[in-house]
């Protein structure tokens, strides 16, 4: 069975440009999340979306947007972009919004902005 | 903001040590969970404790909780070279199970 896939796998961008990272969830899974990895930190939270409904958002500025389609893949979009948001973007899916439930992670997008 | 703290930052062993791996966190939690991460991709889901366990195993991997004390350790036995990672320690706690609050992590290096 194919795993969390995202996509692109690295990325390039300059200041104040706009990015959108793609993830496709296991099938079956409704779920999916969005984490920021900075160098040498733990993955943030960043949304959880569930049944194409934000559930859950971290402390993220309004420039990180993302949206759940109806075959459940999702997109993350950040724009106006800073030096600070380079870093690895993780999605993971889950089956279910809510109780006890492991989240498989995809490999991430590693963005650099310049 | 970070929730659990990993200790220690590094750890060097030889193949066929154990490994143990702490992770301290702040707040009540629902269930802590512990992740293996190789040179900044994906994250391996390993072992998921629930607040009201205390003890859990999968194969040569062996985590506790402590929630007076709040903390966990992870162990794990005979280790390889291919257990060379990063080790977190996420938690989620409230009404929140689907967001995981993670730990900054353990570099863990097993030499052959």
């Amino acid at each position: 069975d194919a795993g969390v896939t995202q996509s692109p796998t690295h990325l390039i961008k300059t200041r104040g440009q706009q990015v959108t990272l793609r993830c496709s969830p296991i099938s079956g899974h409704k779920s999916v999340s969005w984490y920021q990895q900075v160098l040498g930190q733990g993955p943030q939270f960043i949304f959880q979306y569930y049944e194409k409904e934000e559930r859950g958002r971290g402390n993220f500025p309004d420039r990180f947007s993302a949206r759940q389609f109806p075959n459940y893949s999702s997109e993350l979009n950040v724009n106006a972009l800073l030096l600070g948001d380079s870093a690895l973007y993780l999605c993971a899916s889950s089956l279910a919004g809510r109780g006890l439930r492991e989240q498989y992670f995809g490999p991430g997008t590693r963005l650099t902005v310049t | 903001s970070q929730q659990g703290e990993e200790d220690p930052q590094a750890l060097s062993i030889q193949e066929g040590e154990n490994a143990t791996m702490n992770c301290s966190y702040k707040t009540s939690i629902n269930n802590l969970q512990w992740y293996r991460q190789n040179s900044g991709r994906g994250l391996v889901h390993l072992i998921l404790i629930r607040s009201n366990e205390r003890e859990k195993h999968s194969g040569r991997l062996r985590v506790t909780l402590d929630t007076s004390k709040k903390s966990s350790s992870l162990l794990i036995t005979a280790s390889r070279a291919a257990d060379t990672a990063s080790y977190f320690c996420a938690t989620s706690s409230g009404g929140s199970n689907y967001k995981l609050t993670f730990g900054k992590g353990t570099l863990l290096t097993v030499n052959p």
